[in-house]
């Protein structure tokens, strides 16, 4: 079990450019959630999808981020126009679908906006 | 909203001694609660999980308590090792599955320092 895979591990944009991270869930979790983690704010929730379905995009900044999960195996985080205050390292962790289930984190994409 | 509160930003501590990290919480519902560790440029894990009843969960050490009277789940732990040193968040999820899922809100952690 290889844990949860998140492609890339850094990646440095300009500002306005796009920026598109990867996650791959550990096989059978059927709950992928994407999160944020900065010095200031900490770790704060984004979006969670449940058997590939939108359930939750309440922390998703409206314009400019979007996420998708097209297959059981990767969801995809995208930012538009990418600006310096999207700078973080992005988190996706998966679980067995069920309320309080343990939640396994995957290494993060660290997103630099120049 | 639901939200988690960590009232220290950083705590050092001398190997040996005891540890304790804050956390309170603040919940519609009666949330389970979870200690996750992070360690430098490593992703975070799952440290603690709060049970239904008055179990009191331990690992590697660390042990917590859920206090529903006064909202709380603080980690402890008898005597630090430097291996301790790493980032702390505490975190809630929701046992309204129908409509949050099991998303996690977090604390924004707490760094704990163990010197020699």
């Amino acid at each position: 079990n290889a844990g949860v895979i998140q492609t890339p591990r850094h990646k440095v944009t300009g500002k306005g450019q796009e920026a598109t991270l990867w996650c791959e869930p550990i096989s059978g979790h059927s709950a992928v959630f994407w999160y944020r983690q900065t010095i200031v704010q900490g770790l704060e929730f984004l979006t969670y999808f449940r058997n590939q379905a939108p359930i939750d995009d309440s922390g998703m900044p409206k314009e400019r981020f979007s996420a998708q999960m097209p297959n059981q195996s990767h969801s995809t985080l995208k930012i538009q126009s990418t600006q310096p205050q999207d700078s973080a390292v992005y988190l996706c962790a998966s679980s067995l679908v069920g309320t309080g289930g343990e939640q396994y984190f995957g290494p993060g994409t660290r997103l630099t906006v120049l | 909203g639901d939200s988690v509160t960590q009232t220290e930003g950083l705590v050092t501590l001398t190997e040996g001694l005891p540890v304790m990290l804050n956390c309170t919480y603040q919940s519609t519902y009666s949330p389970f609660l979870f200690w996750y560790v992070q360690h430098l440029n490593e992703a975070p894990k799952l440290l603690l999980k709060s049970f239904t009843d008055n179990k009191r969960p331990e690992h590697q050490g660390f042990h917590a308590t859920l206090h529903k009277s006064s909202s709380s789940f603080h980690l402890q732990k008898s005597s630090a090792q430097l291996s301790d040193s790493a980032l702390y968040y505490c975190a809630l999820s929701d046992r309204d599955y129908g409509s949050s899922g099991n998303k996690l809100i977090f604390g924004i952690g707490t760094l704990l320092s163990v010197k020699p």
